[in-house]
């Protein structure tokens, strides 16, 4: 079983739109979530960290379900720039290696 | 400001010949990752480093080897390249706080080994 399994997509959503992509994690000593962002043929960029209470930055909401041992994450008023594919991002139980999703590809539509 | 820097960006190999791929980082960082990235396989965890002179295997260390000589410093190497090697290789830094802050990458090496 991988350690992060996300749905690959793509979606592909009108600008304005609002868009959410899951993640489940296998390890549930997991303690530490992240969303990032990759654009094409680029390297992978922080988003935003995952807290318990989950947790909101601008645009961009995270959540964490422990109990059904996955994260969230929700795009409200998508626009064009947001276009992207989305890694999720949870830590081993030893904290010193993350493992990473293989990503969802978001494209947004005018 | 330079972050986390990768040399080369790209490469092409012949089957068997060796490279060293170099990532420097100035931000103080203890720790020091090497990934691939691979279509549908997401990044995958090669060596990882925790501090100067140190090394750990990660996932898929077979055919690798790193060095951490310089805290700045992280080096793969690829003794003899194959075509599985073929890959995006990509270096990143934390700092010991990599729970809450994340990692930092670098902008990645493109590698074919023909």
């Amino acid at each position: 079983r991988k350690e992060v399994e996300q749905d690959p997509g793509p979606f592909n959503v009108p600008e304005g739109a609002t868009v959410a992509f899951n993640c489940t994690y296998s390890n549930s000593a997991s303690q530490s979530f992240f969303w990032y962002r990759q654009d094409c043929r680029k390297e992978p960029k922080l988003l935003m960290s995952v807290y318990s209470s989950g947790n909101e930055d601008g645009r961009f909401t995270a959540q964490l379900n422990r109990a059904s041992q996955y994260i969230s994450l929700l795009i409200r008023d998508s626009k064009l720039s947001d276009s992207a594919t989305y890694l999720c991002v949870v830590n081993s139980n030893t904290g010193n290696q993350f493992y990473f999703g293989t990503g969802t590809s978001l494209t947004v539509i005018p | 400001n330079a972050g986390v820097t990768q040399t080369p960006k790209f490469r092409v190999l012949k089957t068997g010949q060796s490279m060293t791929l170099l990532c420097a980082q100035d931000m103080n960082h203890e720790y020091m990752y090497w990934y691939r990235q691979d279509p549908g396989m997401g990044l995958r965890l090669i060596h990882y480093s925790v501090g100067e002179g140190t090394t750990a295997k990660g996932e898929v260390p077979d055919g690798y080897n790193v060095s951490r000589l310089k805290k700045q410093n992280f080096l793969l190497g690829l003794e003899s390249a194959a075509p599985s090697q073929t890959s995006v290789y990509f270096c990143a830094s934390s700092s010991r706080g990599a729970d809450l802050y994340g990692y930092t990458f670098g902008s990645g090496t493109r590698l074919t080994v023909v």
